[in-house]
């Protein structure tokens, strides 16, 4: 069974710049998470979707950052610009109702 | 608001050795406990969950935790690492389909 499938793994690019993360998700799973690991701040749960409507976006570190989930099978998160800081691995992770999420493998962003 | 603490941030065993990885939870109603491990350049994988009922659950790769409510604990163990084993193992705290709280993770280093 295909797993959660991000794309692309790696991404290098100058400040200023629009960066896209995609992310699919896990066949028949209706819930979609968008997460940031970094070395000082851990697995931060960035976004949430249900049912590709968003639920709760507070962790979404400002209005550089935007997420969309036009259907069950697809999901991007955005940033423009970007800054350095934004440098990390980025997750996705879905589920379904009652079960575990599932993570993808991660894009790692580097912002230089 | 819930939080999860692994006090140890590094911890080196020998092959075959036993393991034991510590996880303290903070969480206002009945937890749902998850462990997930992470090799290098991967996404989580799910080792174990707990939601309900016997508090000793068994996980997959030979591992088991126990839920101490007492304690708000939710330690790890493995009676026999392997070389395989080396990775990094996070505990989570939350809801099984949102808002997943992840602590910052032990380092396990496996010496021949």
């Amino acid at each position: 069974d295909a797993g959660v499938i991000q794309s692309p793994r790696h991404e290098v690019t100058e400040m200023g710049q629009e960066v896209t993360l995609r992310c699919k998700p896990i066949s028949g799973h209706n819930s979609l998470f968008w997460y940031r690991q970094t070395m000082m701040r851990g697995l931060e749960l960035l976004i949430y979707f249900n049912n590709n409507v968003p639920i709760d976006d507070s962790g979404m570190p400002e209005d550089r950052f935007s997420a969309k989930m036009p259907n069950a099978s697809f999901s991007t998160l955005k940033i423009q610009p970007s800054e350095p800081r934004d440098s990390a691995v980025y997750f996705c992770a879905s589920s379904l109702d009652g079960q575990p999420q599932h993570f993808g493998d991660g894009t790692r962003l580097s912002i230089l | 608001a819930q939080s999860v603490t692994q006090p140890d941030i590094h911890i080196t065993v020998s092959e075959g050795a036993s393991l034991e990885l510590r996880c303290n939870y903070s969480y206002g109603a009945t937890p749902y406990l998850f462990w997930y491990v992470q090799s290098p350049g991967q996404g989580l994988q799910l080792l174990l969950k707990y939601f309900s009922g016997d508090t000793l659950v068994q996980g997959i790769k030979g591992f088991e935790a126990e839920f101490k409510r007492s304690q708000s604990s939710f330690n790890l163990r493995k009676p026999s690492v392997h070389w395989s084993d080396a990775a990094e193992y996070f505990c989570a705290v939350g809801n099984i389909d949102y808002k997943l709280s992840f602590g910052a993770g032990t380092t396990v280093t496996v010496r021949a």
